[in-house]
């Protein structure tokens, strides 16, 4: 099976710009995470989509956004872009997100703002 | 508040040694964890996992080890190889969704 992949996997933008980032999970998973990874703050929970509704959510901001398709495929959008948004951005999938279903990475997609 | 704690950032081993890596949490509503691997400009990538209701859980040479009681963890990689050089977080989860609470991680270097 082929594992969760990232696009783009770079990405350099200017402040006050908006980004979207896209995730495509592993076949047959329905649950997608997402994770920001900074030097300073390690990984963080994002939210967490799940049959296209969202499930979880952690302490972001507003500005931070995503849905998930039906095909499970996710986006996550950030408007109003800071420099402190420079981060790795991960996602993650798993068959159901429950207890017992572990989550795999994608590789991530580094964002700049400059 | 850090829910999940890996208080040792760095760790070096001898190649053929035992690494053990620790790991405390303090929410009691945790009843899942994971070990991660990561390499720079990777993502993590899954190694072992525990439920609450064991105490052990072992895959080839690696171990996971949870004290309830303590509230602790820890992983033991026997023997320890130069391949296994990379971060390792310990990762914590609650019922009800993916929502995964990251450690900050540990450095571990195998010396050969």
């Amino acid at each position: 099976k082929a594992g969760v992949t990232q696009t783009p996997r770079y990405l350099i933008k200017t402040r006050g710009q908006q980004v979207t980032l896209s995730c495509s999970p592993i076949s047959g998973h329905r649950s997608v995470s997402w994770y920001q990874q900074t030097p300073g703050q390690g990984l963080q929970f994002l939210f967490e989509y799940f049959s296209e509704t969202q499930r979880n959510k952690g302490n972001f901001p507003g500005r931070f956004s995503g849905r998930q398709f039906s095909n499970s495929r996710s986006e996550m959008n950030v408007s109003t872009l800071e420099l402190g948004d420079s981060a790795l951005y991960l996602c993650a999938s798993s068959l159901a997100g429950e207890v017992g279903y572990e989550q795999y990475f994608g590789p991530g997609t580094r964002l700049t703002v400059t | 508040d850090q829910q999940v704690k890996q208080n040792s950032p760095s760790l070096s081993v001898q190649e053929g040694r035992i690494s053990i890596l620790n790991c405390d949490y303090t929410n009691s509503m945790f009843d899942y964890f994971l070990w991660y691997k990561k390499y720079p400009a990777e993502g993590p990538t899954f190694l072992i996992s525990i439920s609450s209701i064991k105490d052990k859980n072992e895959d080839g040479r690696f171990t996971v080890f949870l004290n309830k009681s303590a509230k602790h963890l820890s992983l033991h990689i026997v023997p320890s190889q130069p391949g296994d050089s990379a971060v390792y977080f310990c990762a914590a989860k609650s019922r009800g969704g993916g929502k995964l609470i990251f450690g900050q991680g540990t450095e571990l270097s195998v010396k050969p």
